[in-house]
């Protein structure tokens, strides 16, 4: 069954430095998502992508993180200068019409 | 405000038994529910969806209950087995718009089933 995928699945990054979360949709879907789940908590929408552009947004999505569907196959996210409070774990999901989201295992984000 | 919120945080059952996993909505204006789980360093496992047109919808060993009118979902697990212990999460996503797929999740009930 196909996957979304996700790398890395752990990344330790250094306050103030730029990380790039990296993600493989299934192949067919048109519609991405970035969420984030911080420990403990419930899963939070942060950006939905559709048609090389964003859809939506959240609040958490400030003007330091960006996302990317550089090739046919690859959806970055960006986040220009980290902080202490990004520190959590990022899911990427994707979808084709009328169908539900299928989420990647995540990758978790350690700031120090 | 949009929420999505869950009655029960913790749920422990024994094996064989059935479960039920309440979620409560705010937002009416969502048209589409979906249950999933989550186990331990896992991203969310699509169990079962239903949509506002329907109430019910059943798949293997699960059923999603949806009552449109109190604005409350239910996931019921049958013949429960420890392989069904995880985190389950409700989410709602609205109808269309820029909103479209936009999931807003719940707080997640912890559900521990002993052999």
């Amino acid at each position: 069954e196909p996957e979304v995928t996700q790398t890395p699945s752990h990344q330790v990054t250094q306050m103030g430095q730029e990380v790039i979360l990296r993600c493989v949709p299934i192949s067919n879907h048109l519609y991405f998502y970035w969420y984030r789940q911080i420990l403990g908590q419930k899963v939070e929408f942060l950006v939905s992508f559709y048609n090389n552009e964003i859809s939506e947004k959240s609040e958490i999505f400030d003007d330091q993180f960006s996302v990317e569907r550089p090739d046919g196959s690859n959806f970055t996210l960006k986040i220009r200068s980290t902080k202490l409070e990004d520190s959590a774990m990022y899911f990427c999901a994707s979808h084709s019409d009328h169908q539900p989201q299928h989420f990647g295992d995540g990758t978790r984000l350690s700031i120090l | 405000g949009e929420s999505v919120g869950l009655h029960l945080p913790t749920l422990s059952v024994q094996e064989g038994d059935n479960s039920i996993i309440n979620c409560a909505y705010s937002n009416s204006a969502s048209d589409y529910f979906i249950w999933y789980k989550q186990e331990s360093g896992k991203g969310p496992q699509f169990i079962i969806d239903i949509r506002s047109n329907m109430d019910k919808r059943q798949g293997q060993r699960v059923t999603v209950l949806l009552n449109k009118t109190v604005k409350h979902l239910s996931l019921q697990i049958a013949a429960t087995q420890p392989g069904d212990s995880a985190v389950y999460f409700c989410a709602e996503q609205p109808s269309g718009g820029t909103s479209y797929g936009k999931l807003t999740f719940g707080q997640g009930t912890i559900l521990t089933v002993h052999p």
